[in-house]
């Protein structure tokens, strides 16, 4: 079985600032790790993944997260954040040997962004 | 293709009724999943389907809880004799394979009085 903690709720950060975003799993299994982001109203959108390779990901927008098997974390950073990336975050994981690759999902961090 | 569809995208019901959902994955794409998500938590994962066969349903809330995906095209989600515990976002998924990314559907919110 595997948990994911994502241990900010809350992130408040002004326009242009970095940010980071922290997310540490715990697993018997090798994983996948991957996130989500959630605008306001909209469904969860795939932001990033990591599932072999170089352990530092990144997406079209900026962001990047790195996979850190040592201290189980993929933390997800960008250095100069926009008003549109106020939304709430996701990490999640998925085990590589299950066939069902279902996604066990940490409680999300609320990103706020203030001019 | 305008992506993974969601019906309805709320429903008020009183407890004790029944409710059925609907999801319509993105065209060939043969596994579709289904997650819960309540306020202030991440999505949890209830069952999933490929093509028609659902290979785990293991983590269903209850016996109350059911899912359907007849054709292997779109899917229902059922629940029975509902409860205010039952209050949630359902969340449906598709993936072209196991590899691929799931693409997720905007949720259908489910309110028990």
């Amino acid at each position: 079985a595997q948990s994911v903690t994502q241990l900010d709720s809350q992130v408040p950060v002004f326009e242009e600032a970095p940010v980071e975003l922290r997310c540490n799993y715990s697993s018997s299994v090798s994983v996948y790790l991957f996130w989500y982001v959630q605008y306001p109203n909209q469904g969860l959108q795939l932001l990033l993944k990591y599932l072999s390779g170089s352990t530092l990901v990144e997406s079209i927008n900026g962001f990047e997260a790195e996979f850190n098997k040592s201290q189980t974390s993929f933390h997800l950073r960008k250095p100069s954040v926009h008003i549109s990336d106020t939304a709430e975050y996701f990490c999640a994981v998925s085990d590589r040997n299950n066939a069902g690759n279902m996604l066990t999902f940490g409680g999300g961090t609320r990103l706020m962004v203030k001019p | 293709d305008t992506g993974v569809s969601q019906d309805p995208r709320h429903k008020i019901t009183k407890r004790g009724q029944n409710v059925t959902f609907r999801c319509d994955p993105i065209s060939e794409h043969n596994r579709l999943y289904w997650y819960r998500q309540t306020l202030g938590q991440g999505p949890e994962f209830l069952t999933y389907f490929q093509n028609e066969a659902q290979l785990e349903k293991s983590r269903l809330l209850s016996d109350r809880f059911s899912a359907e995906r007849p054709k292997g095209s779109f899917s229902t989600l059922e629940i029975q004799r509902t409860e205010q515990g039952d209050s949630a976002m359902y969340l449906c998924a598709s993936s072209l394979t196991r590899m691929e990314s799931q693409y997720f559907g905007p949720g259908t919110r489910l309110t028990v009085t």
